[in-house]
């Protein structure tokens, strides 16, 4: 049992790269999440979906697209990568929402440099 | 604006101390507290998840109380070991979201 697996778990990307960060479940959860951590702010989310084909805006959504085609994957890219956008991104599932808790993936680490 | 508060930041304790970690909210219309564990360069693991209908959850040396009325959960670790240092983040999901919230936690180092 997997669990949450999230890919890559490094990478470092050039100022104005793209690319995709990937989360997928085997839990058969409807409901997955994209935070990021800073140092000193702790997990802010950038986007969610309640559903296959849904997603909605966090609290930091500027600068990030995701997309839910599949109930078990939950994409999240960036178009054009700023320095900003350097942080360690989670993604984290839920059977029906925050009621039923949180599972995680062990994170990405991006450096935009 | 649900906003949530962890001190202290950082606690060093000898091993075999009990210890309490602190977390406060400001809205207390709450589903649920869930507190957390992170190791350095780690995901979060999952520790203790309280609803709001109840008042503490117990997982061996762990046991997490929710006073919703004051906005406050604590995590008690008792007889704590050096296998206990990380960080320690609580998070709560308030009536009507669909998010958790999440303090910045409190780093702990447990010294043998």
């Amino acid at each position: 049992n997997a669990g949450v697996t999230q890919t890559p778990k490094f990478r470092v990307l050039k100022t104005g790269q793209s690319m995709t960060l990937l989360c997928a479940q085997d839990m058969n959860h409807e409901y997955m999440y994209w935070y990021r951590q800073d140092p000193g702010m702790g997990l802010r989310l950038i986007h969610y979906s309640v559903g296959e084909g849904t997603t909605a805006k966090g609290e930091v959504p500027d600068g990030y697209n995701v997309s839910r085609l599949k109930k078990q994957n939950f994409l999240l890219g960036l178009e054009s990568a700023a320095p900003s956008q350097t942080s360690v991104y989670f993604c984290a599932s839920s059977p029906r929402g925050p009621i039923y808790g949180y599972t995680f993936g062990s994170g990405t680490r991006l450096t935009v440099v | 604006k649900q906003e949530v508060t962890q001190i202290p930041a950082a606690l060093s304790v000898p091993e075999g101390e009990n210890l309490v970690l602190n977390c406060s909210f400001t809205d207390s219309a709450i589903y649920n507290l869930q507190w957390f564990r992170q190791d350095p360069g780690k995901g979060l693991t999952s520790l203790l998840l309280i609803q709001s209908s109840q008042r503490e959850q117990t997982s061996g040396r762990l046991n997490a109380s929710l006073d919703k009325s004051s906005g406050r959960s604590t995590l008690y670790i008792a007889a704590s070991q050096p296998g206990d240092s990380a960080t320690y983040l609580c998070a709560v999901t308030t009536s009507g979201t669909y998010k958790y919230i999440f303090g910045t936690g409190t780093r702990l180092k447990v010294l043998a």
